[in-house]
């Protein structure tokens, strides 16, 4: 069965330090994965993605995730962060060509 | 352009009654998708449309649930009768190509249903 893991409910870090939120899968097959942050009130925003080649993968607002086979991660990350950055964050993970599996969310919180 | 759009944003019903959901995808996308996030769980896949056709259905969760999309463009979810256990904040997709794993999927605001 395919499952995604966010090991963290909250990730807290302070403006201008780097931020990582962490997310492991478990999938049959060639995994595409996919970082979607939702602000409050708002809808899921697609951040970035993964499908092949650099396992540095670089998306909207200054994050990037990188992607490790052998440990089955992709942690997102952003080395200064901001309190606009403060939301929840979604890891999912496709393998078929519909349905998305997803984590069940990081609620990142930004101090000044 | 205008992305996915989902009505209402929020409703709250008594154990019984019936609800139904609307989501407009973006013009264009032949794929649709329904989602549900309950209790801060995970987002979890209820069904998806290619079109008119219902493509997957696996994750709907009971017969207490129906979606329709006639004409292929917007979709319809109705719930009858509601459970408490339905409540949760439902999410629309829509893509457009099919047979893409790497295609991303465009979320709506989602609607917050919460059953009495």
């Amino acid at each position: 069965a395919q499952s995604v893991a966010q090991p963290e409910d909250q990730v807290n870090v302070a403006e201008g330090n780097p931020l990582t939120v962490k997310c492991t899968y478990s999938v049959s097959g060639n995994p595409y994965l996919f970082w979607y942050v939702q602000y409050p009130n708002r809808g899921l925003q697609f951040l970035l993605k993964y499908i092949t080649g650099d396992n540095l993968v670089k998306g909207s607002y200054g994050f990037e995730a990188e992607f490790n086979k052998s440990q089955t991660s992709f942690h997102l990350k952003k080395p200064s962060a901001l309190v606009s950055d403060s939301a929840l964050y979604f890891c999912a993970v496709r393998v078929n060509f519909n349905k998305f599996y997803f984590g069940s969310g990081t609620k990142l919180n930004v101090k000044p | 352009e205008a992305g996915v759009t989902q009505f209402p944003s929020h409703s709250v019903i008594e154990k019984g009654q019936t609800v139904t959901l609307r989501c407009d995808p973006i013009s264009g996308h032949d794929n649709l998708y329904w989602y549900r996030r309950v209790m801060g769980k995970e987002i979890k896949f209820l069904l998806h449309f290619v079109k008119e056709s219902k493509q997957d259905e696996s994750g709907m969760p009971n017969n207490r649930f129906l979606a329709e999309r006639t004409g292929g463009t917007y979709s319809t979810l109705k719930v009858q009768p509601a459970e408490l256990e339905d409540s949760g904040v439902y999410f629309c997709a829509s893509s457009q190509e099919y047979r893409q794993s790497q295609e991303t999927q465009y979320f709506g605001p989602g609607t917050r249903l919460l059953v009495l």
